[in-house]
């Protein structure tokens, strides 16, 4: 079926580490996703964007590369730090006709930098 | 600009009971989409309004119900509510395909 996912739950690093989240999607459709990033008690917060027709993107601190051979998505943090501890989702903007975009998330991954 | 205003932020609620759940978007933004998040299910779409339009339905049943108002401003309900409903609900304010913006979030919480 069609359905955004996660290869791992949790992510340990160390601070100033890089970290990297990863993302498989099964549509081979979609050709717009995002990041998002939800701290405890908050909503998601959009991190990065891209789209079908790039491969990598560039954010402050942030990369998304996208591999569409594969269905996979990554999201790469530069020299993580005690902030970027949250839960990241990638999903997918799929088209539902009519002018409507739904978006299908993936189930997080919880990251935790330690001090 | 001011951000997605949700209220109210927490709820607790009995079985059976009925809820409104309020939605203020972006100032500008036409479109407004709920999500429910729970841990088991992760976040599922709930429905999409466009100029008080209800464009797109999620996979829920009908207890599920919403409006947009001439403001924009939203409001979902749910009827004869179930423990299975406790969830943090968000609203998602958007000006098109490539932005949205979420909301803090209503805790709802079935006793």
């Amino acid at each position: 079926g069609e359905s955004v996912g996660l290869h791992l739950p949790t992510l340990s690093v160390q601070e100033g580490d890089n970290s990297i989240i990863n993302c498989a999607y099964s549509n081979s459709a979609s050709d717009y996703f995002i990041w998002y990033k939800q701290e405890s008690g908050k909503g998601p917060q959009f991190i990065i964007d891209i789209r079908s027709n790039m491969d990598k993107r560039q954010g402050q601190r942030v990369t998304v590369l996208l591999n569409k051979t594969v269905k996979h998505l990554s999201l790469q943090i530069a020299a993580t730090q005690p902030g970027d501890s949250a839960v990241y989702f990638c999903a997918e903007n799929r088209d539902s006709g009519a002018g409507s975009y739904q978006l299908t998330f993936g189930k997080g991954t919880k990251l935790s930098v330690i001090p | 600009k001011a951000g997605v205003t949700q209220t109210p932020r927490y709820l607790i609620k009995t079985r059976g009971q009925q809820v409104t759940l309020s939605c203020s978007p972006i100032s500008g933004h036409r479109s407004v989409s709920w999500y429910q998040q729970t841990p088991g299910q992760g976040l599922q779409f709930l429905f999409e309004y466009f100029s008080e339009t209800q464009r797109n339905k999620g996979n829920f049943p009908g207890r599920f119900s919403g409006r947009q108002f001439s403001n924009s401003r939203s409001e979902m309900n749910v009827s004869t509510l179930e423990l299975g409903d406790s969830a943090l609900y968000l609203c998602a304010s958007g000006e098109g395909r490539y932005g949205y913006t979420f909301g803090s979030g209503t805790r709802l919480t079935v006793v």
